[in-house]
């Protein structure tokens, strides 16, 4: 498999709990980045990893949400005591580390989130 | 202020004709970049193609251009013979920064147009 993958990619969770997801790059990236799209919305940036180092970091990313990416391979977002504005599509790409503005960012298929 | 507006929220084609979907930007950086995605159903942002603002010519890849007016910070993309499988929401972005790749690396997208190709 050649793509951005993404796990689990439906999650229906309770108001409170704490969900996971990982995130799978392409394995020649070394840039990975995380949004967040809800309904009607385009994808909203949240964080950037490059390599192992997280970057950049939006003021989207409430001190709930921490990201991870611990070997510079794949990546974690976690989101602690949901709430239902959580609910949302989360995208995970990635893109090369050579390359200027033209270097174009490979989707994954998103982790939907429901929170109920 | 909105940094991407994409003021269609729906449009229609006739399948094998060609549409325009319309994309404004903001910035005061000297160089972006300019992408457009589709996204169909299943979820998975696909790129199509990429302008960049010292690009002179208009960007093409197969079906898709891309119509580049910098005065009027604009990059509507045209579809040229549309087919069933082109029906998704499209999303306009830019990134901004330097053209040696310095600066922020993330996409900033607008809110989307829905195409709906007719048969």
């Amino acid at each position: 498999d050649t793509g951005v993958s993404q796990d689990p990619r439906h999650k229906i969770t309770k108001r409170g709990q704490n969900v996971t997801f990982r995130c799978d790059p392409i394995s020649e990236h070394n840039r990975l980045y995380w949004y967040r799209q809800t309904l009607g919305q385009g994808p909203e940036f949240l964080t950037y990893f490059q390599n192992e180092a997280q970057l950049e970091k939006s003021r989207l990313l409430s001190d709930r949400f921490s990201a991870e990416r611990p070997k510079g391979s794949f990546s974690t977002l976690e989101i602690q005591r949901t709430e239902q504005g959580d609910s949302a599509m989360y995208l995970c790409a990635s893109s090369t580390l050579t390359g200027g503005l033209n270097t174009e960012a490979f989707f994954g298929q998103g982790t939907r989130l429901t929170v109920v | 202020a909105q940094k991407i507006t994409q003021t269609q929220p729906g449009m229609f084609v006739q399948e094998k004709e060609a549409v325009t979907l319309d994309c404004t930007y903001d910035t005061s950086d000297q160089s972006y970049g300019l992408f457009w995605y589709k996204q169909p159903s299943s979820g998975e942002m696909i790129f199509l193609i990429y302008q960049g603002s010292y690009d002179e010519q208009n960007a093409t890849e197969g079906r898709y251009s891309l119509n580049f007016q910098k005065a009027r910070k604009s990059a509507n993309l045209v579809i040229s013979a549309s087919q069933l499988g082109d029906s998704a929401m499209y999303f306009c972005a830019m990134r901004e920064g330097h053209w040696s790749g310095a600066g922020s690396y993330q996409l900033t997208f607008g809110k989307g147009t829905k195409l709906s190709v007719i048969p």
